[in-house]
């Protein structure tokens, strides 16, 4: 399976911590995405991050990515409890997207 | 108000019966996509399509059909031939025909089936 991996699986943090979540995955890509999901709900696009891109911002959200060893990081800082949700990255392998298996994270108040 | 509809929002069927789910848009986007999500688990993909009247089996096409007859349109039906139905559905679409875009989701159909 190309599927990416999350790590961890779940991430609890008190409110103003900051939340990193890494994303690992097996074949070259065009780019790599982060989504996130609130409890029963559709997905949210975070961020893109292409193959020749190293670092990204966006507002409270930094992605990482390092093609040689197949593996992206997304950091949230100052966390809120509205950042609760689960976190996904999906890779773009020019043919198809295929999503990780998600970070849970807890913020708590 | 643009975005993407599913309806409906849960979806309740007997086994053995054929169920049809919606999905609408209304964002102009060439691309849509379907995907199942099961408990604690990512997305996979079970159709796509990248223009009108053309769609291409994802991972888990097996005991599904869609059809893609206007733009705006992709709805998915699960048949009986589909051993495991009961699961989130989402659809989502983007802009682009390749997929180094951005997807924009429903709100999702939780089918139960029993």
């Amino acid at each position: 399976s190309q599927q990416g991996e999350e790590d961890p699986q779940a991430l609890s943090i008190q409110e103003g911590e900051n939340a990193t979540m890494n994303c690992s995955y097996k074949t070259s890509i065009n780019n790599l995405q982060w989504y996130r999901q609130n409890s029963g709900r559709g997905l949210v696009h975070l961020i893109l991050i292409r193959s020749n891109e190293r670092e990204k911002h966006s507002g409270r959200l930094r992605v990482t990515l390092d093609t040689s060893k197949k593996s992206s990081s997304l950091l949230i800082t100052a966390s809120r409890a509205a950042d609760t949700a689960s976190y996904f990255c999906a890779t773009d392998t020019g043919n198809q997207f295929y999503f990780g298996t998600g970070t849970s994270l807890t913020v708590i108040p | 108000d643009g975005g993407i509809t599913q309806s409906p929002k849960y979806l309740f069927r007997k086994e053995g019966q054929n169920v049809t789910l919606s999905c609408e848009q209304n964002l102009n986007h060439d691309a849509m996509y379907w995907y199942r999500q099961d408990p604690g688990q990512g997305l996979r993909l079970i159709y796509y399509s990248q223009i009108v009247n053309d769609f291409q089996k994802g991972d888990i096409a097996e005991g599904y059909s869609v059809s893609r007859e206007k733009k705006e349109s992709f709805p998915l039906t699960v048949t009986s031939a589909q051993k495991n139905p009961t699961a989130f559905y989402l659809c989502a679409s983007s802009p682009g025909r390749g997929v180094s875009y951005e997807q924009y989701f429903g709100p999702g159909t939780r089918l139960t089936v029993t």
